[in-house]
């Protein structure tokens, strides 16, 4: 299988203040990797898909503006929350797309915003 | 979009016990994975199976495609195996990329 890393493990920041997400997929080259959200007992929803050398695709009700993600390299791609508010607050999970299918999932980031 | 259903939401066993765990989805699929989501958090990869029957060890699972639906079983249940179980899926014609997921089952395994 694919191994996918995250940083920060743990963010807690103002309101107000932007954060920054990075995904790597430490052993092969992903052109796409995706961003989930997932609330305290809930789900995971998908936020958006990243493809490297263009731009995100966002679902439906998430914003763009205030979620940036860029996809720079085949390794690495990164989310950005603007202007982060307490309702920001979740645990921010990606992963990659291997051989074919298969999705493999980072180890989640988890942001407090106070 | 795709709908995906997971039954029961919370399953409390004994240790030893057997279950079977069973995800609807409303479309067709090309991918189904079945996910254990331990206490950090951290999403384990179960099985890709959009059809046919695997194996791992006490785990199991089986997709009958046409009839949209997975099954997931685990055999003498380990308190280890606590935790929350995810199926996700992902529909060709669906639009999205990424995977759907369900609510998830909500295991606890009692020593």
């Amino acid at each position: 299988g694919a191994v996918v890393s995250q940083h920060p493990s743990w963010v807690i920041c103002k309101s107000g203040t932007s954060v920054k997400i990075e995904c790597r997929s430490l052993d092969f080259q992903a052109t796409t990797m995706f961003w989930y959200r997932q609330f305290p007992k809930q789900s995971l929803m998908l936020m958006a898909t990243s493809n490297e050398g263009s731009k995100a695709t966002y679902e439906q009700g998430v914003e763009k503006d205030k979620f940036l993600i860029n996809h720079a390299s085949l390794t690495l791609s990164t989310l950005t929350v603007t202007s982060a508010h307490p309702e920001d607050s979740s645990f921010y999970i990606c992963s990659t797309r291997f051989a074919g299918e298969t999705q493999y999932f980072g180890p989640g980031t988890r942001l407090l915003v106070l | 979009g795709i709908q995906v259903e997971q039954s029961p939401p919370d399953l409390i066993l004994q240790e030893g016990a057997n279950s079977t765990l069973r995800c609807n989805f409303s479309d067709s699929v090309n991918n189904l994975q079945w996910f254990h989501q331990n206490p950090w958090g951290q999403l384990i990869n179960l099985f890709y199976i959009p059809s046919g029957t695997k194996q791992n060890g006490r785990l199991s699972a089986t997709t009958v495609a046409t009839e949209r639906y997975s099954l997931l079983y685990i055999s003498s249940s380990q308190t280890t195996d606590s935790g929350v179980y995810f199926c996700a899926v992902r529909s060709p014609g669906g639009g999205a990329d990424g995977l759907t997921f369900g609510k998830g089952t909500h295991l606890i395994i009692q020593p």
